[in-house]
């Protein structure tokens, strides 16, 4: 069963922290796997997107990993800012074609505390 | 900011009622979405469209329906509301550009929906 699980559930930190964030898939085949950044009551922006090939990808303090063997995926924040709360959702598309279908996580709720 | 509109943000509304959640994008594309979120939990497709008079349903099943007369605009309608339908209701398109990439989705900022 094609799957997108997130760890932690939720997360509270200090400003100016680093944190990780985890996603593991089963999802087969595998084209590219997301990470959305949805703050309270706003739709999903995508921050990095990741495809079989790639290891890393950076954008600005978030930098994004990828285990296409382990099928495994982190997103690391660095120097965290109270606008870094969020929910954080990791979502895995299984073809990159118009046909590729979509999995979502359920998400990482990060809380940034001054 | 992505250019993808939704009205109204917030609708408390009684059993039984008739409700139509708008979406327009001024993006130009042709390919839309409708998903549901409940608190806590994924996102959950429940209409898309790939261009103008074509819908499908989506993974959840959904008692809502879904029109897409102009590229623009996509709405959602719920002939007779129930409190299992109180959720989160997020539009989204894309441009469908097919690249190993994929597409990216530019999603709207949601609905809230209470049915009391």
């Amino acid at each position: 069963k094609n799957q997108v699980e997130q760890s932690p559930q939720s997360l509270i930190i200090l400003e100016g922290k680093n944190c990780t964030l985890q996603c593991n898939y089963t999802v087969s085949p595998f084209s590219n796997l997301r990470w959305y950044k949805q703050d309270t009551g706003r739709g999903p922006v995508s921050l990095t997107i990741m495809t079989f090939s790639e290891n890393t990808k950076s954008n600005g303090r978030y930098t994004a990993t990828l285990d296409a063997d382990t099928k495994q995926s982190s997103l690391h924040i660095t120097a965290s800012q109270l606008s870094d709360s969020a929910s954080y959702i990791c979502v895995v598309s299984d073809r990159g074609s118009t046909l590729g279908r979509l999995y979502f996580g359920r998400g990482t709720q990060l809380t940034v505390w001054p | 900011e992505a250019d993808i509109y939704q009205t109204p943000r917030y609708l408390v509304i009684g059993t039984g009622k008739k409700i139509t959640l708008e979406c327009s994008q001024t993006m130009g594309h042709d390919k839309m979405y409708w998903y549901q979120q409940d608190p806590g939990m994924e996102l959950h497709l429940i209409h898309y469209s790939y261009g103008v008079n074509s819908t499908e349903k989506g993974d959840l099943s959904s008692e809502s329906t879904v029109s897409r007369i102009r590229t623009e605009h996509f709405p959602l309608t719920l002939e007779s509301a129930r409190p299992s339908h109180t959720s989160q209701y997020l539009c989204a398109s894309s441009d469908g550009s097919g690249t190993d990439e994929g597409e990216t989705q530019y999603f709207g900022p949601g609905t809230r929906l209470l049915v009391l």
